[in-house]
């Protein structure tokens, strides 16, 4: 069974305080890894798919990097507005649904 | 915006009640999923369609939920007989035939009383 586990389940930092989440995942043939942003009440929107160990990909202060066992969304010089949920999730091989982690909710404080 | 649109945004019913969600996909995507988020957790597939074919549904989804896309456009998703433990937001995606990056509707919150 497809598992996906991110850390920290919650992140407080200051403006300008850089830092990274955490997604662990056990999969059965990696298809790709998705990473998405979530604010409240809304639906969760695309960031990233990483699909080979080795991939990073990247889009403002986000950067996002894969390993064969976990991935990291990396966070440069945060500003309040990147406060939000992100959310990690896999596609395994021959499948076209995801598997969501539980997320990492952000708190930037100015 | 040529996004996912779901609708309603809210639903509140009574134990019991049926209710139907709608969704629209994005024009050009033959692929419609949906989810289901409780608070703090992440989205949980329920069941996905390619063009007005059901492929796949969780295990998980109960035989009081149904869903239905016809003619491969939109889809509504009912469910029957509702109780507390359906309380939640419903997410619908959408992608193309390169199958990746989903496209989210904003999602119907629905609360039974």
């Amino acid at each position: 069974e497809d598992q996906v586990t991110q850390s920290p389940e919650a992140l407080r930092l200051q403006e300008g305080e850089s830092s990274s989440l955490n997604c662990s995942y056990t999969v059965s043939g990696l298809r790709g890894l998705f990473w998405y942003r979530q604010d409240p009440g809304k639906g969760p929107e695309f960031l990233f798919t990483l699909y080979s160990a080795g991939e990073e990909k990247e889009k403002e202060r986000l950067k996002a990097t894969l390993t064969k066992k976990e991935s990291f969304l990396h966070i440069t010089a945060p500003k309040p507005e990147d406060s939000a949920t992100y959310l990690c999730a896999v596609q395994a091989g021959g499948y076209s649904t995801l598997t969501f982690g539980k997320g990492t909710m952000l708190l930037v404080s100015p | 915006d040529t996004g996912v649109s779901q609708d309603p945004r809210h639903k509140i019913t009574k134990r019991g009640q049926n209710v139907t969600f709608r969704c629209d996909p994005i024009s050009e995507h033959n692929r419609l999923y949906w989810y289901r988020q409780t608070l703090g957790q992440g989205p949980e597939f329920l069941t996905y369609f390619q063009n007005e074919a059901q492929l796949e549904k969780s295990r998980l989804l109960s035989d009081r939920f149904s869903a239905e896309r016809p003619k491969g456009s939109f889809s509504t998703l009912e469910i029957q007989r509702t109780e507390q433990g359906d309380s939640a937001m419903y997410l619908c995606a959408s992608s193309g035939r390169d199958n990746y990056g989903y496209t989210f509707g904003s999602g119907t919150r629905l609360t039974v009383v």
